[in-house]
């Protein structure tokens, strides 16, 4: 089967930094995308890992090792509005489409 | 910048109707999909599109489902005989590589 594994809750404090891990096991791997979504709102897309190693966009940045089937969302400098659900979704190796498979999602909860 | 916008934002209708859900993705996009996100679940593929015909479909998308692109800016979800089950958020995202995929809104589907 396929699935994606994160942790359900991670809480931290304003100004701290927080690491979301991705563990997956998928018969198809292109690479690996970060999402958030407030609320039940549109997935916006945050980071993409086609490679291993780390791609920085900002205050987030994101890790891959394929080797490992293993990455992470590394949020910085945390804000109240990075309060949200974060999702890592692999990129299926399948089709001319690519599609998303979804990890269960990690709630961020940033206190002040 | 340019979004990905769908329609209704809230569709309620009655067990074994048929619903149209509307998006209008990006102009310039390539690849078409649709999820679904049952509340507080993870967000799943249901189908994807690419040069006029579905690339790929989840097992979830039977027969009661389908989809359209009748012209150069919509994109069409169908569920022909809606069942308790469909209820959920219907996100449409599309993409211009299939890389990084952008979300519309949703479509929150209550069927009763």
């Amino acid at each position: 089967g396929q699935s994606l594994e994160q942790p359900s809750e991670v809480t931290a404090v304003e100004g701290a930094i927080v690491q979301i891990n991705c563990t997956y096991q998928t018969s198809g791997f292109y690479g690996l995308s970060w999402y958030q979504q407030h609320d039940g709102g549109a997935p916006t897309f945050l980071s993409y890992n086609g490679l291993d190693g780390l791609e920085e966009t900002g205050r987030f940045s994101s890790f891959l090792s394929r080797s490992d089937s293993y990455g992470y969302l590394l949020l910085q400098e945390l804000q109240m509005k990075d309060s949200a659900s974060y999702f890592c979704a692999v990129r299926d190796k399948g089709g001319a489409t690519n599609k998303l498979i979804f990890g269960t999602g990690t709630l961020l909860a940033v206190q002040p | 910048e340019p979004e990905v916008t769908q329609t209704p934002s809230h569709q309620v209708t009655q067990m074994g109707q048929e619903v149209i859900l509307r998006c209008v993705p990006i102009s310039n996009h390539l690849y078409f999909y649709w999820y679904r996100q049952i509340l507080g679940q993870k967000v799943e593929f249901l189908v994807s599109f690419y040069n006029n015909e579905i690339s790929e479909k989840s097992e979830i998308f039977d027969d009661q489902f389908s989809v359209e692109r009748p012209d150069g800016s919509n994109f069409t979800l169908k569920i022909r005989s809606t069942k308790l089950e469909d209820s959920a958020m219907y996100f449409c995202a599309s993409s211009k590589t299939s890389a990084e995929q952008y979300f519309g809104p949703g479509t929150r589907l209550t069927v009763t």
